[in-house]
């Protein structure tokens, strides 16, 4: 089965602390994996995707296909990093469907 | 600069009403999606369009219907919802089937 889990629903963190956001996900193939983030009151955007290899916002994130695991990680928080992020699977071939993990909510306090 | 627009925001709906959600895009992205959100749950796709072609998931409850009269426009159509049809209703569009979607604001429904 094609799944996606985020394990924290709140990850609480102080302003320059260090943050990983996890995410494992369940797929047979090679799939294309993602972070969308949500900020208060405002809609679902992509962070990142692991095919770029790039750091956005200060966020990187590396797929590893032993563990399955896509997480994101950023070393030092902000306070304007406080949103919901979700990790998603796009499988490998066929149409762009994305399974969403159920997200997790990062606060970062002052 | 809003580039997928959802209306309305909130929408609220008795039981067994059919009710339409609205999505546009000013992008002339040709796929268009719609997905379902729980409270507390991830995001589901329910159907895709890729151009005029309809693409429904499996598991999408025949209650729901969707059409794309025009690249720019897309509707949701619940033809008798029930209540555990409440949800937040998300819109996204992508140029191709393998570039990143863009996300709509999305439209809360409620079912009364």
């Amino acid at each position: 089965a094609q799944r996606v889990t985020q394990p924290e629903k709140l990850l609480s963190v102080f302003k320059g602390a260090p943050v990983e956001l996890k995410c494992n996900y369940s797929y047979s193939g090679s799939p294309e994996l993602f972070w969308y983030v949500q900020y208060s009151r405002q809609r679902l955007q992509l962070l990142l995707r692991h095919i770029s290899r790039e750091s956005i916002k200060g966020f990187t994130a590396d797929l590893n296909k032993g563990e399955t695991s896509f997480h994101l990680k950023k070393p030092f928080a902000q306070e304007e990093d406080s949103a919901m992020y979700y990790c998603a699977l796009r499988p490998s071939g066929g149409y762009n469907k994305l399974i969403f993990g159920a997200g997790t909510r990062l606060a970062v306090h002052p | 600069d809003a580039m997928v627009i959802q209306n309305p925001r909130y929408q609220v709906t008795q039981f067994g009403k059919p009710v339409t959600l609205s999505c546009s895009q000013t992008l002339n992205h040709n796929v268009m999606y719609w997905y379902q959100q729980k409270s507390s749950q991830a995001p589901k796709l329910l159907f895709h369009y890729y151009d005029k072609d309809f693409n429904n998931e499996a598991d999408t409850p025949d209650n729901f219907q969707s059409r794309r009269p025009n690249t720019s426009f897309c509707f949701l159509d619940i033809r008798s919802p029930g209540l555990g049809d409440a949800a937040m209703y998300l819109c996204a569009t992508s140029a191709t089937q393998y570039q990143p979607q863009h996300f709509g604001d999305g439209t809360r429904l409620s079912i009364l």
